[in-house]
């Protein structure tokens, strides 16, 4: 069973549209996350969730909107994409305890043409 | 947050100890240091943390500077699927992120 399972794993889609991804562990952890890697590689934290209330935003443009259903379930939804969102987005999750692991999934490549 | 400064890349010959480097002098004192790895195409995996004293597990040691203010991760013995994208990152105690720097590119030869 996959730990942090994440869908689409590819998503194509033109400028102004919206989409969304989906993202599951089934760990039992209480924080989630979102995290962008650009096209240089660099992974930067976009939003952190515990116990499916918002605890970071790091300054993302809110045409990005979390949703968390429930613990298990991070949701990742997009409004008028533009070109410069195309990358690849991972979902983690982690026990809230501090200083234990997190566990990534094998990313969303996001491509907006 | 603190900063943390890693070579951009290393080369290692398969079968081969391999010390990846991680200066981190602003870590506070309650900092735990983590290191993950992202392999290519694959999201970032956990390798191993601590906090003062050296710590080993199966995937690899940690060696934790008396003053904490470097660490270096050890592979005892690098083979070709160990080639990845090496980060440190020390992680405050009651935050909720990992904050990624550069990370280390490790090449591994066969």
């Amino acid at each position: 069973d996959t730990a942090v399972s994440q869908t689409p794993k590819y998503l194509v889609t033109q400028m102004g549209n919206d989409k969304s991804i989906k993202c599951e562990q089934n760990l039992g952890h209480d924080t989630m996350y979102w995290y962008k890697q650009d096209s240089k590689k660099f992974l930067k934290i976009m939003f952190s969730y515990n116990n499916k209330e918002l605890i970071i935003n790091e300054t993302v443009p809110n045409r990005f909107s979390p949703k968390s259903p429930d613990k298990a379930h991070l949701n990742l939804h997009i409004n008028s994409l533009e070109l410069g969102d195309s990358a690849v987005y991972f979902c983690a999750s982690s026990a809230t305890v501090t200083n234990t692991e997190a566990f990534f999934g094998q990313g969303t490549r996001l491509t907006v043409v | 947050d603190a900063k943390t400064t890693q070579p951009n890349s290393m080369e290692s010959n398969e079968e081969e100890p391999v010390h990846l480097p991680c200066n981190h002098s602003t870590i506070s004192g309650t900092d735990y240091i983590h290191w993950y790895r992202q392999l290519p195409s694959q999201g970032p995996e956990y390798v191993i943390h601590g906090l003062t004293s050296n710590v080993n597990n199966r995937m690899a040691s940690l060696a934790i500077a008396e003053d904490r203010k470097s660490s270096t991760l050890i592979l005892h013995r690098a083979t070709l699927r160990d080639a990845a994208v090496y980060y440190c990152i020390p992680r405050a105690s009651g935050t909720y992120k990992y904050i990624f720097g550069t990370g280390t590119r490790l090449k591994v030869l066969a």
